[in-house]
């Protein structure tokens, strides 16, 4: 059975930082792997999806790496912004046509 | 190009009774999964419709049920509710198996009193 974890829970930075937000899955035969944001009481919206050939995506300030081998992914976020405050799940599809989600990471960004 | 479209966004039920969601998926996409979001936990696989087929099914009881359409919307219904069905309920829609990723909507906020 899948699981993944996100590592930090929580963080809070000031405005201007660069950070990394983790993501490990027991189960490295995964189909690809989904980085989502959600604000708070709202639905998830997709920030970059790395299929299990590719190492890593990016999308504006945002970039996210997938090592299969070791089951980690990481979001690397540049120059924070306040409007970056929000929930970021990472969700891996293991190829059974189901996401298997992290329980988020709550990220502030103070101005 | 429209999204993912949920309805009802908010619905306050009591204990006992049953509730209907539905769902519209973005254009081109064939798939529906639905999932339950509990506050402050990451949301939970509850079943998966294509071709009009319940294709997977997560740990959830036989209470919840769901029906896609001939046009890929899709509806997802509860019974016999229980406090602990209180949750955000998403839809996301996608190209079979989810290759190209998912795309979700807003959520049902589903609360039972």
């Amino acid at each position: 059975k899948q699981e993944v974890t996100q590592i930090p829970a929580a963080l809070s930075v000031p405005e201007g930082e660069n950070l990394v937000l983790n993501c490990s899955f027991t189960d490295s035969a995964i189909y690809n792997l989904q980085w989502f944001r959600q604000d708070p009481g709202k639905g998830l919206t997709s920030l970059l999806l790395i299929q299990s050939s590719q190492r890593e995506q990016t999308s504006g300030r945002l970039n996210a790496s997938l090592d299969k081998s070791s089951g980690r992914s990481t979001l690397y976020i540049a120059a924070s912004q306040p409007g970056d405050s929000a929930t970021y799940l990472c969700a891996v599809n293991s190829g059974y046509s189901t996401l298997t989600f992290g329980k988020g990471t709550m990220l502030l960004v103070s101005p | 190009d429209a999204g993912v479209t949920q309805s009802p966004t908010h619905l306050i039920k009591t204990r006992g009774q049953q509730v209907t969601l539905r769902c519209s998926p973005k254009s081109g996409h064939d798939t529906v999964s639905w999932y339950q979001q509990a506050l402050g936990q990451g949301p939970q696989f509850i079943f998966q419709y294509y071709e009009e087929e319940e294709r997977q099914r997560g740990n959830f009881p036989d209470r919840f049920s769901g029906h896609q359409f001939p046009n890929y919307s899709s509806e997802l219904n509860v019974n016999a509710l229980l406090l602990g069905d209180s949750a955000l309920y998403l839809c996301a829609s996608s190209l079979r198996q989810g290759y190209y990723g998912y795309t979700f909507g807003s959520g049902t906020r589903l609360t039972v009193v």
